[in-house]
């Protein structure tokens, strides 16, 4: 069974850089899987920000790529987010994912973190 | 990239049955068999209940099936239980990319 679990502050000002670390559990990083990030403002609904293949392939939701950078760290089983320049609007639950991949090509969201909460503030 | 349109919320009573749509565009529903449905109750993770527009994962109860025809996706849920009152969530890929519907709220009378 794999698990996900994000970490990172709690807290970030504004104009700072939101990092967050998703360790995966139960399974390997390299697998022939994508793994993702998603966000859920308070009361609203699910957007996706980006995902990464284990070589480090990466794709980006339009809206946030010039912000937006995700990496692997295949030697701790884990991968992270980088948020730069954020405002209250970045405010949100954030989740890590796992993309099911069929021949190379994600599918689905397959198994996710608890999720973290990022509040944005000075 | 626009968000997929889905009602903000549906109703039923138990034992009825409701159908929430996800309307895209031909750049997203109607290009790929891509879409997917997620449950989410409140303070929780969201939870796969479709994939590839109509298949079930395993443990998933089948009064939940999902369709589309054209720009739009379809999940219905027949039998309606308690348990199934929730946030409801359609994803579908956009060509390198992924766009979620604004999400519908489920409430069982």
């Amino acid at each position: 069974q794999v698990q996900l679990q994000e970490s990172g502050p709690g807290l970030v000002k504004p104009s700072g850089t939101l990092s967050l670390t998703c360790a995966v559990s139960g399974g390997s990083i390299s697998s022939s899987n994508w793994w993702s990030w998603v966000r859920q403002p308070p009361g609203k609904g699910l957007e996706w920000i980006g995902e990464i293949y284990h070589s480090g392939s990466t794709n980006y939701n339009p809206s946030l790529k010039s912000r937006v950078t995700i990496s692997v760290d295949k030697s701790k089983n884990q991968f992270s987010l980088k948020l730069s320049s954020v405002t209250a609007a970045d405010t949100a639950v954030y989740y890590c994912a796992r993309f099911y991949t069929i021949v190379g090509a994600p599918h689905y969201f397959d198994y996710w973190g608890q999720g973290t909460l990022v509040t944005v503030s000075s | 990239q626009s968000a997929l349109t889905q009602p903000a919320s549906v109703s039923g009573s138990p034992g009825q049955s409701i159908t929430i749509s996800c309307t895209g565009t031909s750049s997203d529903v109607g290009s790929y068999n891509l879409v997917s449905w997620y449950q989410q109750h409140p303070g929780k993770a969201p939870k796969l209940m479709i994939y590839e527009v109509s298949k079930r994962p395993s443990g998933v109860s089948n009064r939940f099936s999902g369709s589309k025809s054209g720009n739009t996706a379809s999940l219905t849920i027949s039998g309606l239980q308690a348990e199934d009152e929730a946030d409801y969530y359609c994803c579908s890929y956009a060509g390198s990319s992924w766009v979620f519907g604004g999400g519908t709220k489920l409430t069982v009378l």
